[in-house]
C-alpha cells in the first residue's frame, strides 16, 4: 500500500512569489492535514480537509490556503511568499474506523531567498 | 499554556539503556496519544499509539498513559544508535474520528551513544 506522496520534494521561491504543493493520501483516506515545521516554532497545524471541504483551520495568515479534490488529493497554496515561510511543509492523511492514525509524507522543504 | 509538553532533552543514553521520553497535556478530553520519531531532515514516523490507561509494548518501545495525570511517556529499551532522533509527542481530541487536529510538543532529541 503506498504511502503519503508530497510534491516536489524541494522548493526554491523568491519573495513576493506564490507557491503550490501537492499531497496525495493514502489510499481510501479521505482526511489530509497540513503542517508546517520551522526549528523555532516546531510543527504548526495549517489546516485540515475531508471529503473536499475545509473541517479545521489553524492561526495562519489568510496567503495559505488549500483545498481537497474529490479523489481527496490535496494542494495547499501559499502567495506572496515571505522569507519567514520557509519551513518543512508536511501533509498527514488519517482513514476512517476506530482507530484514525495519522500518517506523514515526506514532506516539501520550500525556501525562501 | 501549551497544549502539550516534552523533557526538554536532549537526552542521551548509552547503548543498550532504557530510554525514558515524557509528555504532559493540558486537555484532560484528549482521548488519542502518538509518539512519532523524526529523523533529521526526514518527516515524522508513527512509532506508537495509545488510547486506554496503562501499558502498550511494541517490540523495544513501551508507551504508558495515565489520563489522571495527563501524561504519556515512551519507554525504549535496549536502546540503539538507530535510536537517535528527535521524538514528538502528539495529542488528538477525538478517537474514533476521522477528523480532529494533533497537537504537538516540541520534542527530545535522543543520542545513544555506542
Amino acid at each position: 500500500k503506498a504511502g503519503v506522496t508530497q510534491t516536489p520534494r524541494y522548493l526554491i521561491k523568491t519573495r513576493g512569489q506564490q507557491v503550490t504543493l501537492s499531497c496525495s493520501p493514502i489510499s481510501g483516506h479521505r482526511s489530509v492535514s497540513w503542517y508546517q515545521q520551522t526549528p523555532g516554532q516546531g510543527l504548526q497545524f495549517l489546516f485540515e480537509y475531508f471529503s473536499e471541504t475545509q473541517r479545521n483551520k489553524g492561526n495562519f495568515p489568510g496567503r495559505f490556503s488549500g483545498r481537497q479534490f474529490s479523489n481527496s488529493r490535496s494542494e495547499m497554496n501559499v502567495s506572496t511568499l515571505e522569507l519567514g515561510d520557509s519551513a518543512l511543509y508536511l501533509c498527514a492523511s488519517q482513514g476512517m474506523g476506530e482507530n484514525t492514525e495519522a500518517f506523514f509524507g515526506q514532506g516539501t522543504r520550500l525556501t525562501v531567498v | 499554556q501549551k497544549e502539550v509538553e516534552q523533557n526538554s532533552g536532549p537526552l542521551s543514553v548509552p547503548e543498550g539503556a532504557i530510554a525514558s521520553l515524557n509528555c504532559t497535556y493540558s486537555d484532560r478530553g484528549s482521548q488519542s496519544f502518538f509518539w512519532y520519531r523524526q529523523y533529521s531532515g526526514k518527516s515524522p514516523e508513527l512509532i506508537m499509539f495509545i488510547y486506554s490507561n496503562g501499558d502498550k509494548e511494541d517490540g523495544r518501545f513501551t508507551a504508558q498513559l495515565n489520563k489522571a495525570s495527563q501524561y504519556v511517556s515512551l519507554l525504549i529499551r535496549d536502546s540503539q544508535p538507530s535510536d537517535s532522533a528527535t521524538y514528538l509527542c502528539a495529542v488528538k481530541r477525538d478517537r474514533g474520528s476521522t477528523l480532529g487536529r494533533l497537537y504537538f510538543g516540541r520534542g527530545t532529541q535522543l543520542t545513544v551513544w555506542p
